[in-house]
């Protein structure tokens, strides 16, 4: 099974920093990797995904990713934080269950910006 | 709006109630999930259903019964729960099952007590 991991349960970032949110994978294979976002007492939104092409993917509200395929990573960045940008982050893999292809979520990773 | 929408948000039920949860998609996707979240724990699949047909149960015990009419519309049927399923249940949809973006509704809070 393809698994991702998100090493930190927390990250937090002064208003204004270049924030990095850490994830590596587990696959065989090539990866289709994702990035979502949880604001609080919300569903995930879709932020970014990386399936073939340029290691640097660009998303939603100025957040980018880079593929390091040597690394096995996929961290989610942004050039400077917002104090709206706080919410949960989770990375996900393309996984095979039962014939079909299902996202595989990591624990998730709080993110915290401070003013 | 991310075009799924769940009802109800929150619910309160007894130990001995029956209640379902609904999900809709706006989307035209062909595969719908179901997701349950609590607190300290990963993101749990429960169910995936592509074009109306159940793909993945993912060993969910049967107090949780889904059903899937059409395309369009998810349903969660609870019967007999226990307060530690008290979590936050995610609907998704997705254009089919071959790994593309799945979108999120915004969740059901359930409370069992």
């Amino acid at each position: 099974a393809q698994s991702v991991a998100q090493p930190e349960d927390q990250v937090n970032v002064a208003e204004g920093n270049p924030l990095t949110v850490k994830c590596t994978y587990s696959v065989s294979g090539n990866p289709y990797l994702f990035w979502y976002v949880q604001y609080p007492n919300r569903g995930l939104q879709f932020l970014l995904k990386y399936i073939t092409g340029d290691n640097l993917v660009k998303g939603s509200y100025g957040f980018e990713a880079e593929f390091n395929k040597s690394q096995t990573s996929f961290h989610l960045k942004k050039p400077s934080a917002l104090v709206s940008d706080s919410a949960l982050y989770f990375c996900a893999v393309r996984d095979l269950l039962g014939g079909s292809y299902i996202p595989t979520f990591g624990r998730g990773t709080s993110l915290i910006v401070h003013p | 709006e991310t075009g799924v929408t769940q009802t109800p948000r929150h619910l309160v039920m007894g130990m001995t109630n029956k209640k379902s949860l609904k999900c809709e998609q706006h989307l035209g996707h062909n595969a719908m999930y179901w997701y349950k979240q609590s607190a300290k724990k990963p993101l749990e699949l429960m169910f995936v259903y592509s074009l109306e047909e159940r793909v993945e149960n993912n060993s969910v015990p049967s107090r949780f019964s889904p059903e899937c009419p059409n395309s369009s519309h998810l349903f969660l049927h609870l019967h007999t729960l226990q307060p530690e399923d008290s979590a936050l249940y995610l609907c998704a949809s997705s254009l089919d099952s071959s790994g593309n973006t799945i979108y999120f509704g915004e969740g059901s809070w359930l409370t069992v007590v």
